[in-house]
């Protein structure tokens, strides 16, 4: 079955130490994205690669890092400078240059600092 | 002024009632709109696009755009328990590249 796979599910992190977070996707999809959802508020953009080797910055890039060497996969670092990192993070992907854009998403993946 | 703005609810309907749901957008020149539901604590999952002023019908779903207004609501018709979820309103703006915003979402509880 074709979809989107996060990794961990549920992740829990010491102040001061980074964390990736997997996101593999088999849907043939060019472009990826990884969104940040806090209680209470709605998604927010970090990063979004159109292609390989390309990615450009969100709404609220800072204090993340991600990287595009294969097509199907779009992994995100949380490094120590994320001020705030506690959150659901969704990956999502779609077919870029597709009038109506629609995005699937992944699972999830709950990262919880301590 | 937010980008695109719902109302948080929740919105409490009976089972077998119509529920409706608003969302309204600030880019005039804004594309495409998707609303989506989210149970708590899962991913969201499409439900409808729209792209054209009108109704677009799927099954229990209608999806309302008006753009002179910058209005886009869902209607659920014969509401069930199990439609009880957040229902996130995202939009595809007018940017010059692929970049959905969406709105914080209305909850919506439908009682048995």
């Amino acid at each position: 079955d074709g979809g989107i796979t996060q990794s961990p599910k549920y992740l829990f992190r010491k102040e001061g130490q980074n964390v990736t977070l997997s996101c593999e996707q088999n849907l043939n999809h060019d472009a990826m994205y990884w969104y940040r959802q806090d209680p209470g508020q709605g998604l927010r953009l970090i990063y979004y690669s159109q292609i390989v080797n390309d990615f450009q910055k969100g709404d609220i890039a800072e204090g993340y890092s991600v990287s595009r060497e294969k097509k199907e996969s779009f992994p995100l670092t949380v490094t120590s400078a994320q001020k705030n990192p506690t959150a659901f993070y969704l990956c999502a992907s779609s077919i870029w240059g597709r009038q109506t854009g629609e995005l699937f998403f992944g699972e999830g993946s709950r990262l919880t600092v301590l | 002024q937010k980008e695109v703005e719902q109302n948080s609810g929740p919105l409490s309907v009976p089972e077998g009632a119509i529920a409706s749901l608003n969302c309204t957008y600030s880019d005039r020149g804004s594309q495409s709109f998707f609303w989506y539901r989210q149970y708590s604590g899962k991913s969201p999952e499409l439900i409808m696009f729209i792209y054209s002023n009108g109704d677009k019908e799927d099954g229990r779903f209608t999806a309302q755009l008006n753009k002179a207004s910058q209005y886009v609501s869902l209607l659920i018709r014969d509401s069930q328990p199990s439609d009880s979820a957040t229902y996130l309103c995202a939009v595809n703006l007018n940017t010059g590249f692929q970049k959905l915003v969406f709105g914080t979402g209305t909850r919506l509880l439908v009682s048995p």
